[in-house]
């Protein structure tokens, strides 16, 4: 059974810092990784979709990384702004079982102190 | 409109009534999931609706709860004899593939039972 992990569950940065958040996943047999932010009260934003044939992915100051060997993922956040504050999600996709659902980890949630 | 409309986006309702939750994915998109968010709590998976498939109901809590998709397009989630721990954010998302592809989330269902 594929589990997800995600640390830490939070954290407080000051503006302009460059910050790493981490996802952990327990079966290595996964289709993608896809990171997701949540602003309070709303829903998933997507930010960016890693193939499992990938490494990683960029899109302007993100930065996502993939090691399926390992069983992890790394969200980089460059020169972080106070508009960056929001909970961050993984999921995955996996194969096998009977289901093609994405499995969640439960989020960090990223404060960025002006 | 270009997104996952769903509605309502607020529902108070009293212990042991029905509730229904609607969602509208994006046009043409073939997938589409149910997932709930309770307060403090991962996302958990409810169904997934693939093409003209039978969907995937492994993750439905009990049998009060049931969903439906009419003609590929729109879903609703039922919720019979509701209960207080029903209370959670009700999540749609949709994706242009049956399997794998990106995920678009709405904006959510608040539902509070009292």
């Amino acid at each position: 059974k594929q589990e997800v992990t995600q640390i830490p569950a939070a954290l407080s940065v000051p503006e302009g810092e460059n910050l790493v958040l981490n996802c952990s996943f327990t079966d290595s047999a996964i289709y993608n990784l896809q990171w997701f932010r949540q602003d309070p009260g709303k829903g998933l934003t997507s930010l960016l979709l890693i193939q499992s044939s990938q490494r990683e992915q960029t899109s302007g100051r993100l930065n996502a990384s993939l090691d399926k060997s390992s069983g992890r993922s790394t969200l980089y956040i460059a020169a972080s702004q106070p508009g960056d504050s929001a909970t961050y999600l993984c999921a995955v996709a996996s194969y096998g079982g009977a289901t093609n659902k994405l499995i969640f980890g439960t989020g960090t949630l990223l404060a960025v102190q002006p | 409109g270009a997104g996952v409309s769903q509605s309502p986006s607020n529902k108070v309702t009293e212990k042991g009534k029905d509730v229904e939750l609607r969602c509208d994915p994006i046009s043409g998109h073939t997938a589409l999931y149910w997932y709930r968010q309770s307060l403090g709590q991962g996302l958990e998976f409810l169904i997934y609706f693939q093409g003209n498939s039978a969907p995937d109901k492994s993750g439905l809590p009990s049998d009060r709860f049931s969903a439906e998709r009419t003609g590929g397009s729109v879903s609703t989630l039922t919720i019979q004899r509701t209960q207080q721990e029903d209370s959670a954010v009700y999540l749609c998302a949709s994706g242009d593939r049956d399997f794998g592809g990106e995920l678009f989330f709405g904006e959510g269902s608040r539902l509070t039972v009292l």
